[in-house]
């Protein structure tokens, strides 16, 4: 079946550090794929998404791009701010047809401190 | 406009209590979803109804039982709460991916609901 694959953490960096958080995957046919954002306390909200091979994702500074070759969704972000603290999280879903959810990997705890 | 909503935000139960957690969107989604999280295992998909009168067990169903009450609303109860089931709890709602509803399957979560059963 369909997984996701992340680095999971901590990671913590010092402020205006560049950010990288690898996402890899495996899945048949030709799935979309997520960048979620959790905050303290709160749901998970989309950050960005692509829908196919070589689209780029981006949104509030943070740019994913779509690899087939290397089955790659990785999250960069070139200076981040202590407010990007939170946990994120690497998601796919399948092509059309799918209603049974998402695949989420299980999260990465970014922590930014000043 | 709302989103996705979901009651209680917190609860305490004593095992063997039973609770039903309720969610309803706005957005007139088909496809509605209940998650658990877990510290170190991600989010995990319970149950999920891909449309109005139809549900389906996810990956960790049991212990739970579901309700689509209606498009809008999509219910999950706890007849006989156990410690294992302490967890925080996602209502989330999609469209399933495709040209006609134009979307890529991303799904819109609520705020959750902790629970603890002592």
């Amino acid at each position: 079946g369909d997984s996701v694959t992340q680095m999971e953490g901590p990671v913590t960096l010092s402020e205006e550090a560049f950010l990288t958080i690898n996402c890899t995957y495996t899945a048949t046919g030709y799935p979309s794929l997520f960048w979620y954002v959790q905050y303290p306390g709160e749901g998970l909200q989309l950050l960005l998404k692509a829908t196919k091979a070589d689209d780029k994702g981006s949104n509030k500074g943070f740019e994913a791009t779509y690899r087939k070759e290397t089955t790659s969704f990785h999250l960069e972000k070139g200076s981040v701010q202590v407010s990007d603290s939170a946990v994120y999280f690497c998601a796919l879903s399948p092509g059309a047809g799918g209603a049974d959810g998402l695949t989420f990997g299980k999260g990465t705890h970014l922590i930014i401190q000043p | 406009n709302a989103g996705v909503t979901q009651t209680p935000k917190f609860q305490v139960l004593k095992t063997g209590q039973s609770m039903t957690l309720q969610c309803a969107q706005d957005m007139n989604h088909n496809s509605m979803y209940w998650y658990r999280q877990d510290p170190g295992m991600g989010l995990r998909l319970i149950y999920y109804s891909a449309s109005e009168g139809t549900t389906d067990k996810g990956e960790v169903p049991n212990g739970y039982n579901v309700s689509r009450l209606n498009k809008r609303e999509f219910s999950l109860r706890l007849e006989s709460a156990a410690p294992s089931q302490t967890s925080v709890y996602f209502c989330a709602s999609s469209e399933a991916p495709g040209i006609a509803s134009g979307s890529f399957g991303e799904q819109f979560f609520g705020p959750g609901t902790r629970l603890t059963v002592l």
